[in-house]
């Protein structure tokens, strides 16, 4: 059963339109992550929850936001998005506290801007 | 965090052990070993991790050398399915510590 779950699989959106992607989790984790990954490259960490704690990247760019209303749901957003946000967007969690932090990967949302 | 480096591809034949180098010379005492794959199309998922000693898990081995310079990821029967790229992370333990994917190293498995 899938663990951490990405929706959708895969968004077009159009140059500057607002796009949402979520994540949702079944294990409890206190952490959720977001990365961009784009073609050919590895993925890269944009931001992460630690339960209500929001923490952003230094490099992250401002059009980037996310949402964590619960424990298990957090949404990115993309306020206006460009071409060159074209991307796999990989949420992933984990349990911090332990002392050594596995992360969980979902699927990834392909999200293709025209 | 310690920068890794990782030869850019390898090939192996199904069947046979594949062995997957990682250089982590600056890695600090604390710092653990990390293997985390991603088959095309999918998310990154956890291999196995390591300090010091080797480690052994359903997966994989991770052969980490004395001086913890270097390691090796083992994966004994190679399978098709085992065709991904394969990244070795170097993180501390313990608090927030970051994941940080280097370039990895493509691995493909052919008959």
């Amino acid at each position: 059963d899938a663990m951490v779950i990405q929706n959708p699989r895969y968004q077009v959106t159009q140059f500057g339109k607002p796009v949402t992607l979520s994540c949702s989790q079944t294990l409890n984790h206190n952490v959720m992550y977001w990365y961009q990954q784009k073609s050919s490259q590895a993925p890269k960490l944009l931001f992460h929850y630690y339960d209500k704690d929001f923490n952003n990247e230094a490099d992250t760019p401002d059009n980037f936001q996310s949402r964590r209303p619960n424990t298990s749901f957090c949404f990115l957003d993309i306020r206006s998005p460009g071409l060159g946000d074209t991307a796999m967007y990989l949420c992933a969690t984990g349990l911090r506290g332990t002392e050594n932090e596995k992360l969980f990967f979902g699927s990834g949302t392909q999200l293709s801007v025209l | 965090d310690a920068k890794t480096t990782q030869p850019p591809s390898m090939d192996c034949a199904e069947g046979r052990a594949a062995n997957l180098p990682c250089n982590h010379s600056t890695i600090s005492g604390n710092e653990y070993v990390y293997w985390y794959r991603q088959i095309h199309s999918q998310g990154p998922q956890y291999i196995i991790h390591g300090l010091k000693n080797n480690e052994t898990n359903e997966m994989a081995s991770l052969i980490i050398t004395e001086d913890r310079k270097s390691s090796t990821l083992i994966l004994p029967h190679a399978t098709l399915r085992d065709t991904a790229v394969y990244y070795c992370i170097v993180r501390g333990s313990g608090g927030y510590n970051k994941l940080i994917f280097g370039a990895g190293t493509r691995l493909a498995v052919h008959p």
